[in-house]
Parts: C-alpha cells; sequence; structure tokens
C-alpha cells in the first residue's frame, strides 16, 4: 500500500550526538515536511521540500539539517547543535491535486 | 504564525454532535480550508476540506460563512474514539508552501 513510512519509531541518543531520521514515500508526491511536536503542543515546522535537491527552512531549523536527493526520500539529521532535541517528529508529504497532506507515523526522539 | 485560530479545548457528549469552530480572517482567495485530527501519539489525520461551498464527507461536515473567514466542523454522532486534537489550516492547492499549524482544538467526548 501506498504510504509515508518513518523510521526508527523510537530513538535514543547521548547529548553531543548527530542523528538521522528516516522519513520514505511511495505516493509520488512531489513536497514533503518536516514538523515537531512537544508534550501537549501543536506542531511546528522544521523544513519542508517542493522538488529534488529544494528545500526551505521553516520556524525552527536551527540545529537541524535535511537533504532531498531523490523525491520519495526527505530524510532529517537532528545535530549536536540543537539545545532541546527531545520530541516527537512527523514527517509528511503533500498530494499535488487535492493539496491534502498525508502523515508518518512519527519518530520519538529523546536524549539522555 | 498560523493563519488560524481556534479555542484550546471542547467538550461534548457523546452521541451529540461536536462543532469546531475556527476563524481564518485573512484567507487568500485561492485558499482552501482544510481539517485534520491527531489522536494521541499518532501522525494527523485528514478528516475534509473545501473552498467556499459546505461539503460532507463519511466523517464530517464543513461549514464555511459566506465571507470565508471561519468555518465550523460537524462531527455529528460524535463517539469515544473522536477525542483528539482537530487542527484547522488554511493552504492553497498547488505550490510549496510554509504550512504551519495552530495549537488546535483538544475535543474530548464524555461518556
Amino acid at each position: 500500500d501506498g504510504g509515508i513510512t518513518q523510521s526508527p519509531k523510537y530513538l535514543f541518543r547521548k547529548e553531543g550526538q548527530n542523528v538521522t531520521l528516516s522519513c520514505e514515500q511511495n505516493l509520488n508526491h512531489d513536497a514533503m515536511y518536516w514538523y515537531r511536536q512537544d508534550p501537549g503542543q501543536g506542531l511546528r515546522l522544521i523544513y519542508y521540500s517542493q522538488i529534488v535537491n529544494d528545500f526551505q527552512k521553516g520556524d525552527i531549523a536551527e540545529g537541524y539539517s535535511v537533504s532531498r536527493e531523490k523525491k520519495e526520500s526527505f530524510p532529517l539529521t537532528v545535530t549536536s547543535a540543537q539545545k532541546n532535541p527531545t520530541a516527537f517528529y512527523l514527517c509528511a508529504s503533500r498530494h499535488v491535486r487535492t493539496g491534502e497532506l498525508f502523515f508518518g507515523e512519527g519518530s520519538r526522539l529523546t536524549v539522555l | 504564525d498560523a493563519k488560524t485560530t481556534q479555542p484550546p479545548s471542547m467538550d461534548c457528549a457523546e452521541g451529540r454532535a461536536a462543532n469546531l469552530p475556527c476563524n481564518h480572517s485573512t484567507i487568500s482567495g485561492n485558499e482552501y480550508v482544510y481539517w485534520y485530527r491527531q489522536i494521541h501519539s499518532q501522525g494527523p489525520q485528514y478528516i475534509i476540506h473545501g473552498l467556499k461551498n459546505n461539503e460532507t464527507n463519511e466523517m464530517a461536515s464543513l461549514i464555511i460563512t459566506e465571507d470565508r473567514k471561519s468555518s465550523t466542523l460537524i462531527l455529528p454522532h460524535a463517539t469515544l474514539r473522536d477525542t483528539a486534537v482537530y487542527y484547522c489550516i488554511v493552504l492553497s492547492i498547488q505550490g510549496a508552501q510554509k504550512l504551519v499549524f495552530g495549537q488546535g482544538t483538544r475535543l474530548t467526548i464524555n461518556p
């Protein structure tokens, strides 16, 4: 079935380590997004991408990096520069005709 | 900043209609209103969207005011499984956009 797959679902890292969250979609969507969610809060936009090899910063891009080398993939790297990385991370892609957003199940990152 | 405002929380009795309001006074002519809901620790789920006419599907109805500055999502017969955070966002159909979500409305369905 078509959809968005995020991995890993749970991830633990030590302070000072970089970690990469995977987001893969087989929906043939051009636009992809990364959001961060803290407990009891809404979704905050980290980065988004319209096409391959192009991406834009969202509201909270500091301490994060992304790449878009393939249409299907939009990995997010949480760098050691991110001061408070413990959060729930959501990836989404967007249907070009209807505009509907499709979300993955999320990755929960905990920094020890 | 989000282009929508919603009440932070609402309660509704099971079996009754839940009416969730959303204000989007700066909506542009080519922007649609979309509703999503998020059940705890899951990715948000699409519910419905509309431009200016009222819309209905198997999950909900969407009522958009004539001036398009506000809308209401209606869950006609709320069940306990409808307890979730509901997000209203506005966006145009095409093009890359900085899709910003507000805080949403935490809807609690009470037995």
